[in-house]
């Protein structure tokens, strides 16, 4: 099935450093969210964009909507050792609206 | 406000069985849709429901079914297991309001066919 190419794979960090990540598709959605999930749950929503150009925050967290709908980035703030986890984009279409495509994920591990 | 529920949590089957997988959407919620997520094909689409129809599908062969309940609750079916069914099974339930395509997870039921 149909995936987001979603980079990078994975990340070590350190803690208190800024993290990004993006999110590609050869299709145009007119909504991204982006998910976190932590080992043996399911994801939890951290942000939803639904207008091209939409920059919004969640607590230390900034996602983009990229102006051409074929794109989003996830950026993470002075991270701490909570934000382990694998991190996906997901994105939709007026109709389809159920229907989420997924990304490949991003796994982020921080160090102290 | 309780989550979205699943039960089991764990499940061992045999080739060739059947399974059924039950979702609790969020109170309120209409929509429940399903996906599966396994490590090489990441988190697909199964279904989606509203109100007790199916509304979308993806692309799973007709062995995977499901149903949902006038109450919003939800099952699954996968009949004639394989060994390639091995994955997490996650439900998600979403509000259906005009603007919002947010959906909400359950922790997910971990299908294990030998």
């Amino acid at each position: 099935g149909q995936q987001l190419n979603q980079s990078p794979q994975s990340m070590f960090i350190q803690e208190g450093e800024d993290v990004s990540m993006n999110c590609t598709s050869s299709s145009i959605f007119n909504t991204w969210l982006w998910y976190k999930q932590d080992p043996g749950e399911g994801p939890v929503l951290l942000i939803a964009l639904y207008k091209a150009g939409e920059l919004t925050s969640n607590g230390r967290l900034t996602a983009q909507f990229g102006i051409t709908r074929k794109d989003s980035f996830l950026n993470i703030s002075a991270s701490i050792p909570s934000d382990v986890g694998i991190y996906f984009c997901a994105a939709t279409n007026t109709g389809t609206a159920s229907k989420l495509t997924f990304g490949t994920g991003t796994r982020l591990q921080v160090t102290l | 406000k309780a989550g979205v529920t699943q039960t089991p949590r764990y499940l061992i089957k045999t080739r060739g069985q059947q399974v059924t997988l039950s979702c609790s959407p969020i109170s309120g919620h209409r929509s429940v849709s399903w996906y599966q997520q396994t490590p090489g094909q990441g988190l697909q689409f199964l279904f989606e429901y509203f109100s007790e129809t199916q509304r979308n599908k993806g692309n799973f062969p007709g062995r995977f079914s499901g149903r949902q309940f006038s109450n919003s609750r939800s099952e699954m079916n996968v009949s004639t297991l394989e060994l390639g069914d091995s994955a997490l099974y996650l439900c998600a339930s979403s509000l259906e309001a005009v603007v919002s395509y947010e959906q909400y997870f359950g922790p997910g039921t971990r299908l294990t066919v030998t």
